[in-house]
């Protein structure tokens, strides 16, 4: 079992949608979790970077940890074309040691 | 703020030649930088860890003479793909980490697609 997964997709979803994202992890260790976007051809750049569970909320973006079921998300409100891109969750721990996701393609579609 | 940049962005080389990739904290110095491996629609795979002054910590089943890593200051390291081959080629990314409170934080930089023909 790997320890960070996701739903490579893709994922395909008209303007305006709100899009969920997510995935599961198997370290209990995990600590941290972030999300990365990554357009085509370029670096993951952070979106999120959330500690412990709870909820993170960043304009149109809002993070959910749920440690107890090693489930973390990603929600998209009011979905743009330039959303389109791969997301990568993550997990580390507390030595910051950190596992990504095979990621999630997205497409916004206009 | 915590800008890591990468030079180059895109290179192209013979087969049999060696190839450095740079990479740079612009605006602050990092503790730790990682380097990066992207295979098409797959995700990062981390290479190496590397911290100022010390040698890189490898990954598993990552050739350490093949992919020589020196982290010379706290804003530099560097990615020597030595003897390079067709099947290096790859899309290589670093990131860079700073300590914020109490929390460490990674900066990807832009990435650096190689192609060895």
């Amino acid at each position: 079992q790997k320890e960070v997964e996701q739903d490579p997709g893709p994922l395909s979803v008209p303007e305006g949608a709100i899009v969920s994202l997510n995935c599961t992890y198997s370290n209990s260790a995990f600590q941290y979790f972030m999300w990365y976007r990554q357009y085509s051809r370029k670096g993951p750049e952070l979106l999120m970077y959330t500690y412990s569970s709870g909820n993170k909320e960043d304009g149109r973006f809002t993070a959910q940890v749920d440690k107890s079921s090693k489930y973390i998300s990603l929600f998209i409100r009011d979905s743009q074309p330039s959303d389109s891109a791969t997301y990568l969750c993550a997990g580390g721990d507390y030595g910051q040691n950190f596992v990504f996701g095979p990621g999630t393609r997205l497409s916004v579609l206009p | 703020g915590a800008v890591v940049s990468q030079h180059p962005s895109w290179v192209i080389c013979k087969s049999g030649t060696s190839v450095k990739i740079e990479c740079r904290s612009l605006d602050f110095q990092a503790t730790t930088m990682f380097w990066y491996r992207q295979f098409p629609k797959q995700s990062l795979m981390l290479m190496a860890t590397s911290n100022e002054g010390s040698k890189a910590t490898y990954e598993q089943g990552v050739e350490k003479d093949k992919f020589l890593i020196n982290h010379a200051s706290l804003t530099l390291s560097t990615l020597t793909v030595t003897s390079a081959h067709p099947e290096d080629s790859s899309f290589y990314i670093c990131s860079a980490s700073v300590w914020a409170g109490s929390t460490d934080t990674q900066y990807f930089g832009p990435g650096t697609r190689l192609t060895v023909l």
